[in-house]
This record gives C-alpha cells, sequence and structure tokens, in this order.
C-alpha cells in the first residue's frame, strides 16, 4: 500500500498570504495525484489531478506541482473561502489512498 | 443537474448488513467508473470500493473485501454497497464518487451516515 503522508498538520495564514501544502508518497506515484478541498459538513472536491492539472471551475490562485514522491498544492494568495482541510490522492496502485490532510486557518 | 444522492445509511447492530443506494442524475451514468468512499468522524477519506463501467470489474479495501460488495444497476443509474457482517470500525459517512479516468473522484454526493453500535 502507498501511504501518503501531508504536511505540515495545520497552516495558519492572513488573507492575501501564500500557502504551500506538502504531500509525500511512501513510493513514486509518477504524477497519478490529485488534491481535494473539504469544507465543514460537505463532501471532497477535487482542485486538481495529474499533479497539476485544475478541475473545471477551480481558482487560477489554486496550482499543483511535483512528481515521483514530493508534490505541492499552492494557494497563491488566500481567500477566507479557502478554509477547510486539504486532502492529497493517489491513483497508481491500489488501494488507492488518500493523505491524513493539512487544515488552513486563517490567522 | 449533475448529481449523485445516497440512502440507505443508518444504525445497525455489529454483524448486521446495510445496502447503500446511490441514484445519479444529470449524466451519462454507464459511461463512468463509480467508487464508494468512506470517512469516519474526524478522519480523512478512506478508498472502499470501485466499480468500472462496460464490463463491471470490481476492486474493494482489504478493510472490506468479503464483506461488502459493489454493484450497478445502468438501466436505473444507481450504484449499490451491500455490506455484510458490519464492524464497530466501518462507523462514517458513506460517499458515492464518480471517476474521471481513471480514478480520480470528480463528483461526490452529500454522503449517508452508517452507524455500527450496539
Amino acid at each position: 500500500e502507498i501511504v501518503m503522508t501531508q504536511s505540515p498538520g495545520t497552516l495558519s495564514l492572513s488573507p492575501g498570504e501564500r500557502a504551500t501544502l506538502s504531500c509525500r508518497a511512501s513510493q513514486s506515484v509518477s504524477t497519478y495525484l490529485a488534491w481535494y478541498q473539504q469544507k465543514p459538513a460537505q463532501a471532497p472536491r477535487l482542485l486538481i489531478s495529474d499533479a497539476s492539472k485544475r478541475a473545471a471551475g477551480i481558482p487560477a490562485r489554486f496550482s499543483g506541482g511535483g512528481s515521483g514522491t514530493d508534490f505541492t498544492l499552492t494557494i497563491s494568495s488566500l481567500e477566507p473561502e479557502d478554509i477547510a482541510v486539504y486532502y492529497c490522492q493517489q491513483r497508481l496502485n491500489w488501494p488507492l489512498t488518500f493523505g491524513g490532510g493539512t487544515r488552513v486557518e486563517i490567522k | 443537474e449533475v448529481q449523485l444522492l445516497e440512502s440507505g445509511g443508518g444504525l445497525v447492530q455489529p454483524g448486521g448488513c446495510l445496502r447503500l443506494s446511490c441514484a445519479a442524475s444529470g449524466f451519462t451514468f454507464g459511461d463512468y467508473a463509480m467508487n464508494w468512499v468512506r470517512q469516519a468522524p474526524g478522519k480523512g477519506p478512506e478508498w472502499v470500493s470501485s466499480v468500472t463501467n462496460g464490463r463491471s470489474s470490481a476492486y474493494y479495501a482489504d478493510s472490506v473485501k468479503g464483506r461488502f460488495t459493489v454493484s450497478r444497476d445502468d438501466s436505473k443509474n444507481t450504484l449499490y454497497l451491500q455490506m455484510n457482517s458490519l464492524r464497530a470500525e466501518d462507523t462514517a459517512v458513506y460517499y458515492c464518487a464518480r471517476s474521471i479516468p481513471y480514478w480520480y473522484f470528480d463528483l461526490w454526493g452529500r454522503g449517508t451516515l452508517v452507524t455500527v453500535s450496539s
């Protein structure tokens, strides 16, 4: 099983600041990685697929990068509505696995 | 409107069974692989099961293999999850999710809560 590890656990930033979230895979997943945003009492929402492809309707301030074992999700300028937990997920191998999440808070 | 709507959750005793349903609308259900993903209280998502379109190959997490069965009825635009021999650790919100090729989840339902407790 590919283990996905996210850091930091919590990120506290001011509006307008840049947020950088990390996801590390226990073995290479090439670019078969997605990022999701989950707000309280909502289902997760797909932000990024194949490491860097923004999903339909996702604002340009969200970008993804990386390959192999190390990936980043960047929010270029944090908006109050970006308060959420963010998860990465690999699709290279069964079982499909998610990271433990990074909580983004407004300082 | 493109949407997924889960139903069938509830309170069940350990060892019991439930069948979850997921009704799809607004898109051609038969063109997509479908999935079940669960989320225990305060935890991250956990993939449970997937079923392809077409020949309907199924895949399961080890934690549910042999106890859960995924199926689909394309004529009814509905996905199912038959859950047997339920355990306390199966307690979670169960989401139905559509896959874009392949195995990312681009559309999610609102979820249905399954509680396994005596």
